[in-house]
């Protein structure tokens, strides 16, 4: 079984400022993970996704996040917020046959 | 190429009536899959399709049912709604090569409404 924890269910920081959004999962196997943000009233674009390749992986808009597997960690963190950052993050960790197992969601507030 | 399209977006129903909802995966894509998104239990995985075969079902009653057709494109039939099935319905599309680290594309997902 697999499952998924996000640690915060609301972050909040001014704008300019570094983002942590935290994330441990649990997989009894090599884990495929993923951060995907979902913006109001949209659906779920992929930020990006761990395979394993590099432990350190670069997505979209300046997110990164970093693979720690003696901490069962995919944190997501960003240099500078920026007021469009503003939604819910969802880190999520693949099994086989597609199913996707989701964390609770953490909602970034971005202040100005 | 044109995103995952989901129809409708909005749909207000009643209590024990029954409702469809349709998503239209990426071209090429032949995998779909459907999540249920309520503020109380969040996003949870209802079933996918494969080349028309329910291929992995997630932990939902037998009300909830879906079908593929040859053009890949998915339906979802929940039967003798219930207040609690009230949520955001999304589907997601990928290749469906089964691997746990092929991406999956999302839809903008249907609203449904049960009074």
């Amino acid at each position: 079984a697999q499952s998924v924890t996000q640690l915060d269910s609301h972050v909040s920081v001014s704008e300019g400022t570094p983002v942590l959004l935290r994330c441990n999962y649990s997989s009894s196997y090599s884990p495929s993970l993923f951060w995907y943000v979902q913006h109001p009233n949209k659906g779920l674009q992929l930020l990006l996704k761990y395979t394993s390749a590099a432990t350190l992986v670069k997505g979209i808009n300046g997110f990164e996040a970093e693979f720690k597997k003696s901490e069962t960690s995919f944190h997501l963190t960003k240099p500078s917020a920026h007021m469009s950052d503003a939604a819910e993050y969802f880190c999520v960790v693949s099994g086989a046959g597609n199913m996707l197992t989701f964390g609770g969601g953490t909602r970034l507030m971005v202040k100005p | 190429k044109a995103g995952v399209t989901q129809t409708p977006r909005y749909l207000i129903k009643t209590r024990g009536q029954q409702v469809t909802l349709s998503c239209s995966p990426i071209s090429g894509h032949r995998s779909v899959s459907w999540y249920q998104q309520t503020p109380g239990q969040g996003l949870q995985f209802l079933f996918e399709y494969f080349s028309e075969t329910q291929r992995n079902k997630g932990n939902f009653p037998g009300r909830f049912s879906g079908r593929q057709f040859s053009n890949s494109r998915s339906e979802m039939n929940v039967s003798t709604l219930e207040l609690g099935d009230s949520a955001l319905y999304l589907c997601a599309s990928s290749l469906g090569t089964g691997y746990p680290q092929e991406t999956q594309y999302f839809g903008p997902g249907t609203r449904l409404l049960v009074l």
